[in-house]
């Protein structure tokens, strides 16, 4: 499935830098997501988007910065991360939110490594 | 908390139908099963998802008990690249609110195909 593209693939960080992850879907959606994946736990969603206004924050420290400029691209800003943070980051989309069956496909993700 | 439960692992010889059961005895009327997987390191890939009829696509089948408490995915003819971390995921209802439209990610079952 290359309908949603992410990058970097790979990024490694101290704890003092600034980083941004950026996600694009080719597929006409209307709503986005981020998700993260830690070592051996579930996936848990972070941020939901939906034409580019933000409907869903899950409790998500405030070092993770989402920005949404338009419906085909989602930006995770990253800064002053902790270790813990490194995991595997998940960008999604689907055509809309909160109908009960909306498909969501998945981009390749970025490994983050916190140093 | 994820909806629904799954085995933890199974093996299926390459060539042989794989079947996957998963337990969603809670579902309610208007949540439809879906089923994703993950091969390591991957971002989440859909297969399939249904409602109440039992649904066939280019990869894989699908079938729900009449009662909508259990279902199984079925793999026709596994091969190797089939292993992966399969997803049983009962979809949150239409949209009521903070966190009603996330796909819950459990555990899955991990499915080894052997040569």
């Amino acid at each position: 499935e290359t309908g949603v593209t992410q990058t970097p693939r790979h990024l490694v960080m101290g704890m003092t830098n600034k980083k941004s992850l950026k996600c694009e879907q080719h597929l006409g959606h209307n709503a986005m997501y981020w998700y993260k994946q830690s070592a051996k736990k579930p996936l848990e969603l972070m941020f939901v988007y939906s034409l580019e206004e933000r409907v869903e924050n899950n409790s998500v420290p405030s070092r993770f910065s989402p920005e949404c400029p338009n419906s085909s691209h989602l930006f995770l800003h990253l800064h002053t991360l902790q270790p813990e943070d490194s995991a595997l980051y998940l960008c999604a989309s689907s055509q809309d939110v909160g109908q009960g069956s909306e498909t969501q496909y998945f981009g390749p993700g970025t490994r983050l490594l916190v140093l | 908390d994820a909806k629904t439960t799954q085995p933890p692992s199974m093996d299926c010889a390459e060539g042989r139908a794989a079947n996957l059961p998963c337990n969603h005895s809670t579902i309610s009327g208007n949540e439809y099963v879906y089923w994703y997987r993950q091969i390591h390191s991957q971002g989440p890939q859909y297969i399939i998802h249904g409602l109440k009829n039992n649904e066939t696509n280019e990869m894989a089948s699908l079938i729900i008990t009449e009662d909508r408490k259990s279902s199984t995915l079925i793999l026709p003819h596994a091969t190797l690249r089939d292993t992966a971390v399969y997803y049983c995921i009962v979809s949150s209802t239409p949209y009521s609110g903070a966190g009603s439209y996330q796909l819950t990610f459990g555990k899955g079952t991990k499915l080894s195909v052997i040569p």
